[in-house]
């Protein structure tokens, strides 16, 4: 099925250890999107690419490192984790380019648990 | 002030009941998303406008530029419609990155 999959959907890490995230869509996305999820906080911007080699900072991008070597995938790094990454992270895709301004429709991962003790 | 509220923040209904959703925005946009999210889930995009009115099966979403305002409709509202409902707006330009309305948590009982 076409969309948007990341993986690990759960993990547990211990301060200081590093770990990567993965996501992956096949369907000719141009732009993709990592996000944060908190209670109380809701969703907020992490980084954010809008096109293969290229990456931007979001809301709150400290503590997290992107790349996206391919236009298929866009990895999320924890290079040293804290318990305030303690969340559940999302990742999104959207825009095809070959259908113009009609299709800026969001497509969602189904999210990575992360734990940091 | 939010930029994207959401109201009510917490909706709880009987099952058959006609739920309504609304979004008010204050800054330019491109389109509005509506977004669902059930308890320990993923997000799912309900719908994509930029005008009029979108309906798929028992929900219906409207948006009314002027007014800056959208609303999400659920009719004969089941408890499998119990979930958090997102609005979210895209800018004009840029990098279509979500600005995102509270959420509303809606319950539907048996």
């Amino acid at each position: 099925n076409a969309g948007v999959t990341q993986t690990p959907k759960f993990r547990v890490l211990k301060t200081g250890q590093s770990m990567t995230l993965l996501c992956a869509q096949d369907m000719n996305h141009e732009y993709m999107y990592w996000y944060r999820q908190d209670p109380g906080m809701g969703l907020r911007l992490i980084h954010y690419s809008v096109g293969e080699g290229t990456t931007a900072k979001g809301e709150v991008p400290d503590g997290y490192n992107v790349s996206r070597l391919k236009k298929q995938n866009f990895l999320l790094g924890l290079e040293s984790a804290a318990p305030s990454q303690t969340s559940v992270y999302f990742c999104a895709s959207s825009y095809h380019r070959d259908r113009g301004l009609a299709n800026y429709g969001y497509t969602f991962g189904s999210g990575t648990r992360l734990t940091v003790v | 002030k939010n930029e994207v509220e959401q109201s009510p923040q917490n909706l709880t209904a009987q099952e058959g009941e006609f739920i309504t959703i609304n979004c008010s925005y204050s800054v330019g946009i491109s389109a509005l998303h509506w977004l669902q999210q059930h308890p320990g889930g993923g997000i799912v995009s309900l719908f994509m406008l930029s005008s009029g009115k979108k309906k798929h099966g028992r929900l219906i979403a409207t948006i009314n530029i002027q007014e800056k305002h959208s609303s999400l409709h659920i009719t004969a509202s089941h408890p499998r419609d119990s979930a958090v409902y997102i609005c979210a707006v895209t800018p004009p330009q840029g990098a279509q990155k979500l600005v995102f309305g509270q959420g509303t948590r809606l319950t539907i009982n048996p």
